[in-house]
């Protein structure tokens, strides 16, 4: 069955550390976005990538950096610039056309910890 | 102001009544919306789109008011499975710059027996 897959699905580091998270499909979907998620709150766009070699930052870019050499691929780094990066991360893609028709499909998660 | 708002709720319902709750938009571009579930610490699936003429889907209907801004979504009959979270998203196409899909804060719905 095709989908997103993330991992892992939880993540500890420490302070001041780079952490890269993965997020992988195999829906030969164009479209691939990063969202976080704080508790209580709804999902704000970090990044998002319409093609491969090609990504745009979203509302709350600063202190990330994603990649985009392959299609299955779009994985984010979380750097030290971030100032509060302990958060549920959420990878998600759409195919070509938009979601006009289609639903954002979704990876499981990861939550990351800094501490 | 959030381009797409939703009042967080707790929304206690209990079991088997109607509870209803919308979501406001301010990009009058948005092309097209939906509603998302979301349980606790899972990832968001969606629930139902909404068309212009309002749709129903089994205990839950979605209408939109364009000319407000709004989308709304009534759950009929409630079950204690409906707790979770819904998250409206708006969706814009914006040629070169892609689809953009705006959430919602999220609305979290509470049945009890």
């Amino acid at each position: 069955d095709g989908g997103i897959t993330q991992s892992p699905k939880y993540l500890f580091r420490k302070e001041g550390q780079n952490v890269t998270l993965s997020c992988e499909q195999n829906l030969n979907h164009d479209a691939m976005y990063w969202y976080r998620q704080d508790p209580g709150q709804g999902l704000r766009l970090i990044y998002y990538s319409q093609i491969v070699n090609d990504f745009q930052k979203g509302d709350i870019a600063e202190g990330y950096s994603v990649s985009r050499e392959k299609k299955e691929s779009f994985p984010l780094t979380v750097t030290s610039a971030q100032k509060n990066p302990t958060a549920f991360y959420l990878c998600a893609s759409l195919p070509r056309g938009g979601a006009g028709n289609s639903p954002l499909h979704f990876g499981n998660g990861t939550r990351l910890t800094v501490t | 102001r959030k381009e797409v708002e939703q009042d967080p709720g707790p929304f206690n319902v209990p079991e088997g009544a109607t509870v209803a709750f919308n979501c406001t938009y301010s990009n009058s571009a948005s092309q097209s919306f939906f509603w998302y579930r979301q349980d606790c610490r899972k990832e968001p699936k969606l629930l139902m789109s909404v068309y212009s003429s309002g749709n129903e889907d089994g205990r839950f209907t979605a209408q939109l008011n364009r000319a407000s801004q709004y989308i709304s979504l009534l759950i009929r009959d409630s079950k204690l499975s409906d707790s979770a979270t819904y998250l409206c998203v708006a969706w814009c196409f914006q040629g070169a710059a892609g689809n953009k899909l705006t959430f919602g804060g999220g609305t979290r719905v509470l049945v009890k027996p």
